[in-house]
């Protein structure tokens, strides 16, 4: 199968730690969205990179919050000092521009976070 | 202030009949929406879209309808199976970005 791989599929962790997801796209996608999904939500946008470049950050993004997509492969997620307001699941996205769908997005699995 | 707004927090449908998923939203800029199915654990999977020029769009047994001067968007699954019990997101394209609802819990009663 080779769609998209999150890792680790859940973490619990106390306040105050960092933790880090990581994304792996489906391999000739070009953009790669994270999002996040709280109970009762639909998924929020957080950001979106297109090969490595990082091209929009959501408000909710703040500055504890670190993305990155280093060769244009797979990304990573940081969050540095975890609240518990924190707790979601955290969701990537990727797609092809001009793809055949309206650059339709395929999601990963998430990662649950939880922070105690 | 929410784009895309969902009213129906979830449906109860009998196999076999229509399921009608309803959707409203408040931007007349958008290019396209689209619906999300979701099951517990997984994410969201594409199901259908439909572009601002088009008034519906069908693909099997799902269809989608868009009523631009009401401001609202239905997905109709016909017939439906226990295997469509789910959680459905409707969303907005806008750009690079995807807007979802908060979605309605399907349920397809035996």
């Amino acid at each position: 199968d080779t769609g998209v791989s999150q890792n680790p599929r859940h973490k619990i962790t106390k306040r105050g730690q960092n933790v880090t997801f990581r994304c792996d796209p489906i391999s000739e996608h070009n953009r790669l969205y994270w999002y996040r999904q709280t109970l009762g939500q639909g998924p929020e946008f957080l950001t979106y990179f297109q090969n490595e470049a990082q091209l929009e950050k959501s408000r909710l993004l703040s500055d504890r919050f670190s993305a990155e997509r280093p060769k244009g492969s797979f990304s990573t997620l940081e969050i540095q000092r975890t609240e518990q307001g924190d707790s979601a699941m955290y969701l990537c996205a990727s797609s092809q521009v001009g793809g055949p769908i309206t650059d339709t997005q395929y999601f990963g699995p998430g990662t649950r976070l939880t922070v105690l | 202030d929410q784009q895309v707004k969902q009213n129906s927090p979830s449906l109860s449908v009998q196999e076999g009949r229509i399921s009608i998923l309803n959707c409203d939203y408040t931007n007349s800029m958008f290019d396209y929406f689209l619906w999300y199915k979701k099951y517990p654990a997984e994410g969201p999977t594409f199901l259908i879209s439909i572009s601002s020029i088009k008034d519906k769009n069908e693909d099997g047994r799902f269809t989608v309808f868009l009523n631009k001067s009401a401001k609202h968007l239905s997905l109709h699954i016909v017939p439906s199976q226990p295997g469509d019990s789910a959680v459905y997101f409707c969303a907005e394209g806008l750009g690079d970005k995807i807007i979802f609802g908060k979605g309605t819990r399907l349920h397809i009663l035996p």
